[in-house]
């Protein structure tokens, strides 16, 4: 079966720009990620989905992000007037829900760099 | 708030020699631990988790981990490394059954030479 995937998988942009990320998640995953991986900072979590509760937006860096899951599949991630220390690779997981004890399949990224 | 710390940030090794990795959290609750794995040029992928019962967890590839619950580690090991060990290991933690979100430590980036 396909697993997690993310497009683009590259996006230039300039700075101030908006930008929008798309993740597919494993068919029947309730459970959604977005990470983001940069240079010295590691893995970041940034938002999680779980079925219809509320997400979990604690890890947002700012109001500039935001995230929704349409239909409890695809994903968006949006990033409003972006600036040049969002530059990184954005990261997408899913898994089943399991108490927090099920492995996340992570997907090929988005690298998102800003100009 | 939770954290991981991964000491070694970049370690070269031989072909044959034994490999750990150190991991340790913050968090004064239960955990649930990851190891996860990015090869050059693939996903991040699990190698092993720890929830409870035996504190010595085998993974895939022949690593193991073991939860030192006094010490807040998870350390990662390896007898006999090859080649295509050469990745980058990531250590990570969730509150167990509080949220699934992982915390991550900084990587540590393997290079085997043959």
């Amino acid at each position: 079966g396909a697993g997690v995937s993310q497009s683009p998988s590259n996006k230039v942009t300039e700075k101030g720009k908006d930008v929008e990320l798309r993740c597919d998640p494993i068919s029947g995953h309730t459970a959604l990620y977005w990470y983001r991986q940069s240079l010295g900072q590691g893995l970041e979590f940034l938002i999680y989905f779980q079925g219809n509760s509320a997400p979990d937006k604690s890890g947002l860096p700012s109001d500039r992000f935001s995230a929704e899951r349409t239909g409890g599949s695809v994903s968006t991630l949006t990033i409003q007037r972006t600036q040049q220390e969002d530059s990184a690779v954005y990261l997408c997981a899913s898994s089943s829900w399991d108490r927090g004890q099920d492995e996340q399949f992570f997907g090929p990224g988005t690298r998102l760099t800003v100009l | 708030a939770q954290s991981v710390s991964q000491h070694n940030h970049h370690v070269i090794l031989s072909e044959a020699a034994s490999l750990e990795l150190g991991c340790n959290y913050s968090y004064g609750g239960t955990v649930n631990l990851f190891w996860y794995v990015q090869y050059p040029g693939q996903h991040l992928q699990l190698l092993l988790k720890y929830f409870s019962g035996d504190p010595l967890v085998k993974g895939i590839k022949g690593f193991e981990a073991e939860f030192i619950k006094s010490k807040f580690s998870f350390n990662l090991r390896k007898p006999s490394v090859q080649w295509s060990d050469t990745a980058e290991y990531f250590c990570a933690v969730n509150a167990a059954g509080a949220t699934n979100k992982l915390i991550f430590g900084t990587g540590t980036l393997l290079a085997v030479q043959p």
